[in-house]
């Protein structure tokens, strides 16, 4: 069974600075979809930012990043230009390419804090 | 806008007393999913329709519902609550008609009490 894991419960930065989250991921399979999402306090998740597994180019999405390694099965997550709203809770989640439906497996969260 | 829509934000039910959640969305989606959230977790799966095909996570208790009455709506029906059943319930969607395919569109969640 595929397994997510954020190691950083809590991280902090300072507004404009810059802060990567990190993920790493445990599967067999070759060929999967891995994403970011943001959930801030009392709001609805959306979606950050996704990558493929076949593309080897990192997603970019304005100011956030992402630094896929394959091998390492790591899927860390740049957020530059840090700003207030950033604030929220940061999943990292994985799915399967397969099948109709897309089952995703999160991580556990890391919550971020954007000091002004 | 189109979107993922949840009722009530907030629900208080007493231990034992059934309760309904609702979830509708504008998006035309043909998937929809239940996710259990409780404080500091991360969301857990419990259940998807994929159109009127409905899957069941091997966890999820017995105690957990859900009915799809059309594309539009779904329901999660908690048959006899916990103290243990207290959490937020994520509803999400997915499938084409809007946005990539891949993408699950999230409801903002109904927090449940349970007393």
């Amino acid at each position: 069974a595929q397994t997510v894991t954020q190691s950083q419960p809590e991280m902090s930065v300072q507004e404009a600075e810059t802060v990567t989250l990190s993920c790493t991921y445990d599967t067999s399979e070759s060929d999967y979809y891995l994403f970011w999402y943001k959930q801030p306090p009392s709001r609805q998740m959306i979606l950050v930012i996704r990558q493929e597994a076949y593309k080897q180019q990192n997603a970019t999405e304005n100011r956030f990043s992402v630094n896929f390694q394959k091998a390492a099965k790591s899927f860390s997550l740049k957020i530059s230009d840090s700003q207030l709203g950033d604030a929220a809770m940061y999943f990292c989640a994985y799915r399967s390419s397969g099948g109709a439906t897309n089952k995703l497996i999160f991580g556990t969260g890391t919550l971020l804090a954007v000091q002004p | 806008d189109a979107m993922v829509i949840q009722n009530p934000r907030y629900q208080v039910t007493q231990f034992g007393k059934p309760v309904t959640l609702s979830c509708s969305q504008t998006l035309n989606h043909n998937v929809m999913y239940w996710y259990q959230q409780k404080s500091s977790q991360a969301p857990k799966l419990l259940f998807h329709y994929y159109d009127k095909d409905f899957n069941n996570e091997a966890d999820t208790p017995d105690n957990f519902q859900s009915r799809r009455p059309n594309t539009s709506f779904c329901f999660l029906d908690i048959r006899s609550p916990g103290l243990g059943d207290a959490a937020m319930y994520l509803c999400a969607t997915s499938g084409p008609g809007a946005g990539v395919l891949d993408t699950q569109y999230f409801g903002p969640g109904t927090r449940l009490t349970v007393l």
